[in-house]
């Protein structure tokens, strides 16, 4: 079946530093692409859509500035999370759906587990 | 796109079956139900998925009834690897379109 892998799957950075994490479907290709951040104990939330070759659309409350997505190829979104603080610190995950299928699901990554120290 | 409501949480016993129930009173035409499993520290995992009536997979069953109002996922002889938070969602398949997670319910098995 598709598979949506994410790198790193874990990652911990110094307060104020940027970190790049890689979201890449491995078996199709996806013109959107989904970033959801997911707290302990708590429920997914959409952060925003990666749209290919576009610019992202970004749900109320995030930062665009901070949380820079880019998606350059139909295959690759990454997120940048810029001067990353403590309280971004979190598990982020990527979804996407394969563009060749008609009422397709949603196929989500492994996840990408950041702290902030 | 539509919101759920799902119980927080359920216990069950190994071997026994679990139905799991989701409200969904605004769903649209469009709208497909799925269901996902999530275990800690991963991605959610696709369990099922249906439009109406009733569809089975090698894993579970989806029930709808015919206003779609709610739906339910059985999952058939519980075992302990079942244990994780089952999320019930609601939205059209369309390329563009991201899902909308409510809650969830944490499923508990015991052996």
């Amino acid at each position: 079946g598709a598979v949506v892998s994410q790198h790193p799957s874990r990652v911990i950075c110094k307060s104020g530093t940027s970190v790049k994490i890689e979201c890449r479907s491995l078996d199709f290709q996806a013109t959107t692409m989904f970033w959801y951040r997911q707290f302990p104990k708590k429920s997914l939330m959409l952060m925003a859509t990666s749209n290919e070759g576009s610019k992202a659309t970004y749900e109320q409350g995030v930062e665009k500035d901070k949380f820079l997505i880019n998606h350059a190829s139909l295959t690759l979104s990454t997120l940048t999370v810029t001067s990353a603080h403590p309280e971004d610190s979190s598990f982020y995950i990527c979804s996407a759906r394969d563009i060749r299928v008609v009422d397709g699901e949603l196929f989500f990554g492994e996840g990408s587990r950041l702290t902030v120290l | 796109l539509a919101k759920t409501t799902q119980p927080i949480s359920m216990d069950s016993y190994e071997g026994q079956e679990v139905n799991i129930t989701c409200s969904h009173n605004n769903i649209a035409t469009n709208d497909y139900i799925t269901w996902y499993q999530q275990f800690p520290s991963q991605g959610p995992r696709f369990i099922i998925q249906g439009y109406k009536t009733k569809v089975t997979n090698e894993v579970a069953s989806l029930f709808i009834p015919a206003d779609r109002k709610s739906s339910t996922l059985s999952l058939p002889r519980v075992s302990l690897s079942d244990t994780a938070v089952y999320y019930c969602l609601v939205g059209p398949n369309q390329a563009g379109t991201a899902l909308i997670f409510g809650k969830g319910t944490t499923l508990s098995v015991s052996s």
